[in-house]
């Protein structure tokens, strides 16, 4: 069964920084691609950041671009996001989503629950 | 960017009923690389639809899609009591994905 659990949201204040991670089990992580993709409470999906299979290929949206940074580790199957200069606007729920394939875009067929990550003063 | 808009943004239906729901971008998508989303509440999204009009693993054949260039279209034949939810669209024909906004499918 292809799971995925997010880890490392919390309470930060403007300016902070986090780090989120998924920790994937049930598939063979480095055949395929994954994302971060975020809804704020009561609001749609917003596609934050991919990344390829061998993390070769990475992108952001404009939103985050300059601020987050994803990342894998295939040998530890889990899946990584450094949040830094965080702002109010970034509060929201964050999944990590695998795939349908080794690329950084596409349609994604698998999703954690999510972490919350809150921006408050 | 491919900036995606979804109509209506809100449809009231009743079980039984068909649902057609509308998904246009700002630009045509290449390749089709168009997919749609359920998300029920509480729940995380599902993947319905990808490459415009095929259908993921599991997912009822009264679930539709159709469409090419810019101009998309989820269609439910029949709505069944759990098709109550909020579907999203998303372009994958670029570099990086975007989602719409959404559509709300209400019980009216």
């Amino acid at each position: 069964e292809v799971q995925l659990v997010e880890s490392g949201g919390g309470v930060v204040r403007p300016g902070e920084s986090l780090r989120l991670s998924c920790a994937v089990s049930g598939f063979t992580f480095e055949d395929y691609g994954m994302r971060w993709v975020r809804q704020a409470p009561g609001k749609g999906l917003e596609w934050v950041s991919g990344i390829n299979w061998n993390g070769l290929s990475r992108g952001y949206a404009d939103s985050v671009k300059g601020r987050f940074i994803i990342s894998r580790d295939n040998a530890k199957n889990s899946l990584h996001l450094q949040m830094n200069s965080l702002r109010g606007e970034d509060t929201a729920f964050y999944y990590c989503a695998r795939g349908w394939n080794y690329d950084s875009s596409g349609p994604l067929d698998s999703w954690g629950q999510g972490t919350l990550v809150t921006v408050s003063s | 960017e491919i900036v995606l808009t979804q109509s209506p943004a809100t449809l009231s239906l009743s079980p039984g009923e068909r649902a057609t729901l509308s998904c246009r971008a700002s630009q045509i998508i290449s390749s089709n690389y168009l997919a749609w989303y359920q998300q029920r509440p509480g729940q995380t999204p599902r993947l319905l639809i990808y490459g415009a009009s095929s259908r993921a693993t599991g997912i009822p054949d009264r679930f539709s899609g159709s469409g090419s260039g810019a101009d998309f279209t989820l269609t439910i034949s029949r709505l069944e009591p759990e098709d109550f939810a909020v579907y999203y669209c998303q372009q994958y024909g670029t570099s990086w994905d975007t989602f719409g906004p959404g559509t709300k499918v209400d019980v009216k």
